[in-house]
């Protein structure tokens, strides 16, 4: 079974430019997360979608970043523009259903570097 | 209060060695607990589920303890390949599962 695909791995950017990700998750799983580790950090969920609906975007700021899953299948996150405290490793995962009790699986990540 | 809480470490311990780390939380309304892995530079793997009678999975114990909010997770006979940073999860039903990580306890195991 193929793992949740993200891309690039690994992105560096001037302050104030934009930048975008992508995620693929797992084929047929409903549920799709977009987390933000800082360095030393646990990961911070920014955005949760249930197929193409949001579930909780209670902690992504609303005036730079935005996602999008238009097909209820692969997902973008977008920054614009960037800042210096944006530079994170950004991670995708996704769960079969609603992670109440099940398991989510997670991308390798893309590591961004604002400078 | 921060969500989810736990000792960042890094708990330093010999070959062989018990360890326990907990985990505390604030939602008393918790549905679902877990410990996830994560090598450095890596991405976060689910260790195990942590059930309401606790349960084990050969040198992994994880229990739960409702009353007093917090998850638990052993390791006994600690190998070199533990060594790694160890994530509490915390799911939160208002309607819908929101997972909310911890910052990690780091383990180093040295020989």
């Amino acid at each position: 079974e193929a793992g949740v695909a993200q891309s690039p791995r690994y992105k560096i950017i001037e302050k104030r430019q934009s930048v975008a990700f992508w995620c693929n998750p797992i084929s047929g799983h409903a549920t799709l997360y977009w987390y933000q580790q800082i360095l030393g950090q646990g990961p911070k969920l920014l955005i949760q979608f249930q197929n193409n609906g949001v579930v909780d975007d209670s902690q992504l700021p609303k005036d730079r970043f935005s996602a999008e899953r238009l097909k209820g299948v692969d997902s973008t996150l977008k920054i614009q523009p960037a800042k210096l405290e944006d530079s994170a490793v950004y991670l995708c995962a996704s769960s079969p259903r609603g992670s109440g009790g099940t398991e989510a699986f997670f991308g390798q990540g893309t590591r961004l570097t604002v400078v | 209060r921060k969500e989810v809480e736990q000792d960042p470490g890094p708990f330093n311990v010999p070959e062989g060695a018990t360890v326990a780390f907990n985990c505390t939380y604030s939602n008393s309304a918790s549905q679902s607990f877990f410990w996830y892995r994560q090598d450095c530079r890596k991405e976060p793997k689910l260790l195990m589920s942590v059930y309401s009678s606790g349960n084990e999975d050969g040198r992994f114990t994880a229990q739960l303890n409702r009353a007093s909010q917090y998850i638990s997770l052993l390791i006994r006979d600690s190998k070199l390949s533990d060594s790694a940073t160890y994530l509490c999860v915390v799911t939160s039903s208002g309607g819908s599962y929101i997972p909310t990580f911890g910052r990690g306890t780091s383990l180093i195991v040295h020989p």
